[in-house]
């Protein structure tokens, strides 16, 4: 149950594209289409924004992506907005329990 | 509305025990299965145990196995943590959340979160 990898921290401008990553084994990642992310602003509740890899909750903005390649699962979020700046993290299934990331704060410059 | 409220959290002794609730409302409680994630003050997410719908499997973290009991009672809608052989390395704000699956298997992502209750080890 080692945590999956994530950059500690990305930045863009407003309009601009990033992608945050998320790197696991194949025991987690890679064995099942089952990562999700989650966007936490400061002393809130996470809020699931991708489900099954690249499925979007209903509410959740189509300027958020998301995708997999072998044990990497990306999320990506086009034409940045102040609002997106916040800790974002990845979990994936790995067998009769789950992982999470180490988290990524996104800084909105 | 989906609600979950937890409850039980507060300041406790190593080695001490605490029993942590979740209360829900605006879903059919039996249907889902449910989790407890918790989180450190200033780190990230950990997931810590989840629960089958009905109650008939259930699994944790290894960093808290043989130490907390995950249970839900069906008919009062609430879903429970006991915590024993508390160490300092579990103080942490405990989230329980929902696992969209009904009658399934556990998907172990989580479409509704509480907003968390604080626990807190110390001497």
């Amino acid at each position: 149950q080692s945590a999956l990898t994530q950059p500690a921290s990305v930045s863009g401008s407003p309009g601009q594209s990033i992608t945050i990553s998320c790197t696991g084994t194949s025991s987690d990642v890679g064995s099942y289409n089952l990562v999700s992310w989650y966007q936490q602003h400061p002393g809130k509740a996470p809020k699931l924004m991708i489900y099954e890899v690249s499925k979007r909750p209903s509410g959740v903005s189509n300027r958020f992506s998301g995708s997999k390649s072998g044990n990497t699962a990306s999320l990506t979020i086009s034409g940045l907005q102040a609002e997106d700046e916040a800790d974002y993290y990845c979990c994936s299934y790995a067998g009769s329990s789950g992982v999470f990331g180490g988290g990524t704060k996104l800084t909105v410059l | 509305q989906v609600q979950l409220v937890e409850s039980g959290g507060g300041v406790v002794q190593p080695g001490r025990s605490l029993r942590l609730s979740c209360a829900a409302s605006g879903f059919t409680f039996s249907s889902y299965g449910m989790h407890w994630v918790r989180q450190a003050p200033g780190k990230g997410l950990e997931w810590v145990a989840v629960i089958w719908y009905d109650g008939s499997n259930k699994y944790y973290a290894d960093s808290v196995k043989g130490r907390f009991t995950i249970s839900r009672d069906n008919s009062k809608n609430t879903l429970y943590l006991q915590m024993n052989s508390l160490r300092a390395e579990d103080t942490a704000v405990y989230y329980c959340a929902r696992d969209p699956t009904k009658w399934e298997l556990p998907k172990y992502y989580f479409d509704y979160w509480g907003q968390g209750t604080l626990v807190t080890v110390s001497s």
